[in-house]
């Protein structure tokens, strides 16, 4: 079957600008995770969704970014006035319920961000 | 305050070899770790996964060993291949939910 889908692959955008970026998580699975990795560093948290329930938005950087998932599927992820600090490459995965005790997480293949 | 910490950033070994791939962690409430397997420009590869109730899985050429008093576990690939170099990451959570992972490691296998 098909695996989590992002895009788009790659975005440039101007410093200020907003930006959204798209998830396709694979069917089925009710868990949806945004990652972010920055040049040389590890992959850093930033929010989770869970069935219903209210996401868990512990690791967004700033109110500049946002999230949300439609009819428990495809998710977006919206970063306002851009700053050349939010430059990263933005990894989305999901995984089946977690009430299973089926932690492992299946990532996409990333949004590369280039704020200038 | 890292919780996860890979503190090797690259290991080199011998095609045939062994190679053994080491995580750290603080926190004790986490019971489920896992390590990934990341190519450049491509999203991380699950390749194993430990629950905090045992100490050792393995899977084919991959067993992750797991020492809860030490709040460490380690990664051994063997024989290791070419085809295996990568930036391999270990992760860990607390029942499910968001990962943390480990700066990760780069590993080169040399023919």
């Amino acid at each position: 079957g098909a695996g989590v889908s992002q895009s788009p692959s790659n975005k440039v955008t101007e410093k200020g600008k907003d930006v959204e970026l798209r998830c396709d998580p694979i069917s089925g699975h009710t868990a949806l995770y945004w990652y972010r990795q920055s040049l040389g560093q590890g992959l850093e948290f930033l929010i989770y969704f869970q069935g219903n329930s209210a996401p868990d938005k512990s690791g967004l950087p700033s109110d500049r970014f946002s999230a949300e998932r439609t009819g428990g599927s495809v998710s977006t992820l919206t970063i306002q006035r851009t700053q050349q600090e939010d430059s990263a490459v933005y990894l989305c995965a999901s995984s089946p319920d977690p009430a299973l005790a089926l932690y492992e997480q299946y990532f996409g293949p990333g949004t590369r961000l280039t704020v200038t | 305050d890292q919780q996860v910490k890979q503190n090797s950033p690259s290991l080199s070994v011998q095609e045939g070899r062994i190679s053994i791939l080491n995580c750290d962690y603080t926190n004790s409430m986490f019971d489920y770790f896992l390590w990934y397997k990341k190519y450049p420009a491509e999203g991380p590869t699950f390749l194993i996964s430990i629950s905090s109730i045992k100490d050792k899985n393995e899977d084919g050429r991959f067993t992750v060993f797991l020492n809860k008093s030490a709040k460490h576990l380690s990664l051994h690939i063997v024989p290791s291949q070419p085809g295996d170099s990568a930036v391999y990451f270990c992760a860990a959570s607390n029942q499910g939910g968001k990962l943390i992972f480990g700066q990760g490691t780069e590993l080169s296998v040399k023919p």
